[in-house]
């Protein structure tokens, strides 16, 4: 089955910088990835998602890359704010079916 | 606007005292998840409903059941919780599968609190 791995589980930045987020997947018949970012008492919101037809989409400060030969696809947050630290999590389908998240990165940005 | 419901946001019960935790959707999705989620943890998937098809996860404890008695409404019952079942509970949904079917859509979440 597919199995979803992140890194790192910790990153801190200073207000202003760029922050990188990977996860790696394996099954090469995954064609959908979302990243998904959750706020301390609430539920995981999608913030950007890619499907395998594309190698990367950018929404503003927000980008995902995705090299499908190397498995592998990133979250990309550019001039980052005080309110982007929270807890961002990838996910990959289980054999097409239901999500499967990594383990989270807590993302702290500092003013 | 279209939205997946949690109640009670947050529940206390007895150990080993029955409770049930209920979802809802506006969303008209065939999916429906539950999933736990335990501090600093990612959220771990219980079982899911596709229309009336249940699927349980192989490491799901019998303790956890779940009921969908129609397209809008999912409830998670925890029949003999232990102090180990202290979490947030989370429900999402999701149209179906495949490509950007996937999307799954979170609750807020039900924070359960065991004594």
């Amino acid at each position: 089955g597919e199995n979803v791995e992140q890194h790192p589980s910790t990153l801190s930045v200073q207000e202003g910088d760029s922050a990188v987020i990977k996860c790696t997947y394996s099954d090469s018949a995954s064609n959908y990835f979302p990243w998904y970012k959750q706020e301390l008492g609430k539920g995981p919101q999608l913030i950007i998602d890619i499907r395998s037809n594309v190698g990367e989409k950018k929404d503003q400060r927000i980008a995902v890359t995705l090299n499908k030969t190397a498995k592998h696809f990133s979250l990309h947050i550019t001039e980052t704010q005080p309110e982007d630290s929270a807890v961002y999590f990838c996910a990959a389908p289980r054999a097409g079916t239901a999500l499967i998240f990594g383990k989270g990165t807590t993302l702290s940005v500092s003013s | 606007d279209a939205m997946v419901i949690q109640n009670p946001r947050y529940q206390v019960t007895q150990f080993g005292k029955p409770v049930t935790l209920s979802c809802s959707q506006t969303l008209n999705h065939n999916v429906m998840y539950w999933y736990q989620q335990k501090s600093s943890q990612a959220p771990k998937l219980l079982f899911h409903y596709y229309d009336k098809d249940f699927n349980n996860e192989a490491d799901t404890p019998d303790n956890f059941q779940s009921r969908r008695p129609n397209t809008s409404f999912c409830f998670l019952d925890i029949r003999s919780p232990g102090l180990g079942d202290a979490a947030m509970y989370l429900c999402a949904t999701s149209r179906g599968w495949g490509g950007a079917y996937n999307e799954q859509f979170f609750g807020p979440g039900t924070r359960l609190t065991v004594l």
